[in-house]
């Protein structure tokens, strides 16, 4: 079955560490996005790519990092550098032509600081 | 920065009857808009996309769109309780059809058998 996946679906940090969430896609999507979603709160984009080796800066990409060296896979860093990170992650991937097309979510990740 | 504006709700609705959910933009360019329904705990999907002024029906759902007034909406006919849920709405930024989604923070919908 097509579709994106995300793991862990639950995640502890700790004080000054990083920890990487994974976000894989067998949609042949060119484009994939990452979001964080704070309770009660709509969704804020962290970081986004169009294409293989590239991607830019959302809203809130301040203490996060992503790399994008394969098509199917878009890891999301949290750094020691992001103070308040507990909150929901969702990753998105869309064919990239237009963004009026559907967005297809992952399941999410929910990352809470120990 | 743009801004989508929802009210939080929560919106309390009986079993049948009509659920109204509004939503407002700041980006008078903007020209794509969306609904999301997102069940607690699980991730957004997409029930509707409008792009032009008035409205357009799907099943029991029907947005409408009023960008004169910078409005968007969002009908759920016959509710059910399966249809409660958080309601995003989103507003593809400036105008065109690139751009990023600016999502509202949600309008809670509880149904009520």
């Amino acid at each position: 079955d097509g579709g994106i996946t995300q793991s862990p679906k639950y995640l502890f940090r700790k004080e000054g560490q990083n920890v990487t969430l994974s976000c894989e896609q067998n949609l042949n999507h060119d484009a994939m996005y990452w979001y964080r979603q704070d309770p009660g709160q709509g969704l804020r984009l962290i970081y986004y790519s169009q294409i293989v080796n590239d991607f830019q800066k959302g809203d809130i990409a301040e203490g996060y990092s992503v790399s994008r060296e394969k098509k199917e896979s878009f890891p999301l860093t949290v750094t020691s550098a992001q103070k308040n990170p507990t909150a929901f992650y969702l990753c998105a991937s869309s064919t990239g032509q237009s963004t009026n097309e559907k967005l297809f979510f992952g399941s999410g990740t929910q990352l809470s600081v120990l | 920065q743009k801004e989508v504006e929802q009210n939080s709700g929560p919106l309390s609705v009986p079993e049948g009857a009509i659920a109204s959910l509004n939503c407002t933009y700041s980006d008078r360019g903007s020209q794509s808009f969306f609904w999301y329904r997102q069940y607690s705990g699980k991730s957004p999907e997409l029930i509707m996309s409008i792009y032009s002024n008035g409205d357009k029906e799907d099943g029991r759902f029907t947005a409408q769109l009023n960008k004169a007034s910078q409005y968007v909406s969002l009908l759920i006919r016959d509710s059910q309780p399966s249809d409660s849920a958080t309601y995003l709405c989103a507003v593809i930024e400036g105008g065109g059809s690139q751009g990023n989604l600016i999502f509202g923070k949600g309008t809670k919908l509880s149904v009520k058998p």
